[in-house]
C-alpha cells in the first residue's frame, strides 16, 4: 500500500484557472509536507512546504494541510502554460530523519 | 551560491558492472539523500548521511551502498549491477536532519544498464 497517494493525471486547466492537485498520506506521524515541480528530464524543484495546518501562501501557490484528514493540497492560481509539469507530494517523519516519502505525482497541464 | 551537484549526469553501464556517482551538497549543508526515480516505482528514498554516518537507509539491496566525507561530499555505489537498475539517480542536500527542514535536488545522474 502506497504511503502517498496522488491522482497520476493528467490534469487539464485552462490558462489563467486555478489548478487544484490533492494529496493524502498514511503516516500520522507525518509532520513536514513539501510540493516539488518537476518539468520532463528534469530534477525535482521545491515550490513549498508546510508544517503546521491551515494555508500557505507563495505568489500564485498555496499549500493547505490537514493533518486530522491526512491531507494536503496545492492550489495554483492563474495558470500558466510554464506551470505544466509533475507535481510530487513529499512528506516527512521527523523521526526518521530527512527521509521523504513520495507520491506518485499528479501531471498537469495547462492549455493557452 | 551553487546548488547541488551530481557527476557524472549520464552513465551507460553493463549488466554485472559497478559504477560510483558523486554529489556535493549545497555549501553548507551537512545532510545528504539519495533516491531512486524510475517510470514504475517513481522515487524512491535510498539512503541519508550526515556527519559522515549513514542514519536511514531504504528497502534497498545490499548492492547499494554509499559514504560521506568530512566536506560533507557523498558518494553512492551500486555493485553488480542489473538491468532494473536504470533509473534516475538524485541526491538531496539539507542543512541537518530535523524538523521542518526543506531538501534540494541536484539535476541526477541518468544510469542505463545495458
Amino acid at each position: 500500500q502506497k504511503e502517498v497517494e496522488q491522482n497520476s493525471g493528467p490534469l487539464s486547466v485552462p490558462e489563467g484557472a486555478i489548478a487544484s492537485l490533492n494529496c493524502t498520506y498514511s503516516d500520522r506521524g507525518s509532520q513536514s509536507f513539501f510540493w516539488y515541480r518537476q518539468y520532463s528530464g528534469k530534477s525535482p524543484e521545491l515550490i513549498m512546504s508546510i508544517y503546521s495546518n491551515g494555508d500557505k501562501e507563495d505568489g500564485r501557490f498555496t499549500a493547505q494541510l490537514n493533518k486530522a484528514s491526512q491531507y494536503v493540497s496545492l492550489l495554483i492560481r492563474d495558470s500558466q502554460p510554464s506551470d505544466s509539469a509533475t507535481y510530487l507530494c513529499a512528506v516527512k517523519n521527523n523521526n526518521a530523519g530527512n527521509m521523504l516519502t513520495f507520491g506518485g505525482g499528479t501531471r498537469l497541464m495547462v492549455k493557452p | 551560491k551553487a546548488g547541488v551537484t551530481q557527476t557524472p549526469r549520464y552513465l551507460i553501464k553493463t549488466r554485472g558492472q559497478q559504477v560510483t556517482l558523486s554529489c556535493s551538497p549545497i555549501s553548507g549543508h551537512r545532510s545528504v539523500s539519495w533516491y531512486q526515480q524510475t517510470p514504475g516505482q517513481g522515487l524512491q528514498f535510498l539512503f541519508e548521511y550526515f556527519s559522515e554516518t549513514q542514519r536511514n537507509k531504504g528497502n534497498f539491496p545490499g548492492r547499494f551502498s554509499g559514504r560521506q566525507f568530512s566536506n560533507s561530499r557523498s558518494e553512492m555505489n551500486v555493485s553488480t549491477l542489473e538491468l532494473g537498475d536504470s533509473a534516475l539517480y538524485l541526491c538531496a542536500s539539507s542543512l541537518a536532519p530535523g524538523p521542518n527542514t526543506e531538501a534540494f535536488f541536484g539535476q541526477g545522474t541518468r544510469l542505463t544498464v545495458v
